[in-house]
């Protein structure tokens, strides 16, 4: 079975535009988490989502938004880009919602200029 | 709110020889605790994991992590290292939300 997808792989951006990012889980899997891992840290959360709904919320703010559709699969938009959004976007998928085992993709890069 | 420390943000390690990473955790109830590796420019791979039950638990790649709730720590450990084990490591706990916390992570760096 396939693991997580993600796309793009690379993205570059200027500052000011806007980016969407595309996951999608395993398959059977109804819940997707985004993280965002800054050089040097360890992933932060950004959001949670569950039967198409969002399930959770990280300290980030309004630019960052997200959806889940009917098949589970999932976008992250971010509006108005800054420099420090820069960052590697993750996405990880798990059966449920709840304190499931998370599994990751491979990630998309982001650079800002 | 739980997070995670990792004390040591490198740690260079001969082929062959032992390998720890430490981990501790701040969280007040029973946590569930997780080991991921991460090789460059690629995603996190999950070693490990502690729901319950056996304190000692076993994973992939001849890894394995002791709970200590006393200590509040979930150290991995690696009896012999091999240079494909060179990457970076995070631990993570949750706390029966939704969310992973994760800690700085620790480079690991193999020597021949």
């Amino acid at each position: 079975d396939a693991g997580v997808t993600q796309s793009p792989t690379h993205l570059i951006k200027t500052r000011g535009q806007h980016v969407t990012l595309r996951c999608s889980p395993i398959s059977g899997h109804k819940s997707v988490s985004w993280y965002q891992q800054v050089l040097g840290q360890g992933p932060q959360f950004i959001f949670q989502y569950y039967e198409k709904e969002e399930r959770g919320r990280g300290n980030f703010p309004d630019r960052f938004s997200a959806r889940q559709f009917p098949n589970y699969s999932s976008e992250l938009n971010v509006n108005a880009l800054l420099l420090g959004d820069s960052a590697l976007y993750l996405c990880a998928s798990s059966l449920r919602r709840g304190q499931e085992t998370q599994y990751f993709g491979p990630g998309t890069r982001l650079l800002v200029l | 709110a739980q997070s995670v420390t990792q004390p040591d943000i490198h740690i260079t390690v001969s082929e062959g020889a032992s390998l720890e990473l430490r981990c501790n955790y701040s969280y007040g109830a029973t946590p569930y605790l997780f080991w991921y590796v991460q090789s460059p420019g690629q995603g996190l791979q999950l070693l490990l994991k502690y729901f319950s039950g056996d304190t000692l638990v076993q994973g992939i790649k001849g890894f394995e992590a002791e709970f200590k709730r006393s200590q509040s720590s979930f150290n991995l450990r690696k009896p012999s290292v091999h240079w494909s084990d060179a990457a970076e490591y995070f631990c993570a706990v949750g706390a029966g939300d939704y969310k992973l916390s994760f800690g700085a992570g620790t480079t690991v760096t193999v020597r021949a």
